[in-house]
């Protein structure tokens, strides 16, 4: 089965910094869509960005970004000029099946 | 119009009770997903329906666990006899056509906790 790892359990950013959350991947498959999911507390997961594999140029939402390396198998999570509303749980996920166990995201004032 | 619902909201069942956990997925999606989410984890998959058909039980930690979705849209995740260890957050998505690629739409959970 496919894994996906997040490395980093819990990081901090100033508000308007810039942050990034890390995210590994375990696959064979050539064709497979990664997602990051947004989980405010006590809040509905959101979709955040989503990334095909077959598209070379990375997924960009305002002030969200990933930096795919299918090689590395690695999808990391940029987000630019942070804020207070950016604080919650970070997933990444492989297809729709497979989550990692997050990043809890602090935004510091 | 309306997101995922769930009900209920929160459960508490003694040890060796049956529960039924009920998501109404977003009108007209044709994906619908389980999940369960222990405290301080990412969500681990259940099971996937694509309309009426369960596609994907593969994640289903038991037989005591048991999931329908009949007509193709309303879904209920039975757990019977449960025990401490089922004690989580169980989490429904619904996407408006076929996995892997559509964005998952999320239930706000229903907290389960078994004394």
């Amino acid at each position: 089965a496919q894994t996906v790892t997040q490395s980093q359990p819990e990081m901090s950013v100033q508000e308007a910094e810039t942050v990034t959350l890390s995210c590994t991947y375990d696959t064979s498959e050539s064709d497979y869509y990664l997602f990051w999911y947004k989980q405010p507390p006590s809040r509905q997961m959101i979709l955040v960005i989503r990334q095909e594999a077959y598209k070379q140029q990375n997924a960009t939402e305002n002030r969200f970004s990933v930096n795919f390396q299918k090689a590395a198998k690695s999808f990391s999570l940029k987000i630019s000029d942070s804020q207070l509303g950016d604080a919650a749980m970070y997933f990444c996920a492989y297809d729709q099946f497979y989550f990692g166990t997050g990043t809890s995201l602090t935004v510091i004032p | 119009g309306a997101g995922v619902s769930q009900s209920p909201r929160y459960k508490v069942a003694k040890r060796g009770q049956d529960v039924a956990l009920r998501c109404d997925p977003i009108s007209g999606h044709v994906s619908l997903f389980w999940y369960q989410q222990a405290l301080g984890q990412g969500p681990e998959f259940l099971t996937y329906f694509q309309n009426e058909a369960q596609l994907d039980k593969s994640g289903l930690p038991s037989d005591r666990f048991f999931a329908e979705r009949p007509e193709g849209s309303v879904s209920t995740l039975k757990i019977q006899r449960t025990q401490q260890e089922d004690s989580a957050v169980y989490l429904c998505a619904s996407s408006p056509g076929t996995a892997p690629a559509e964005t998952q739409y999320f239930g706000p959970g229903t907290r389960l906790l078994v004394l």
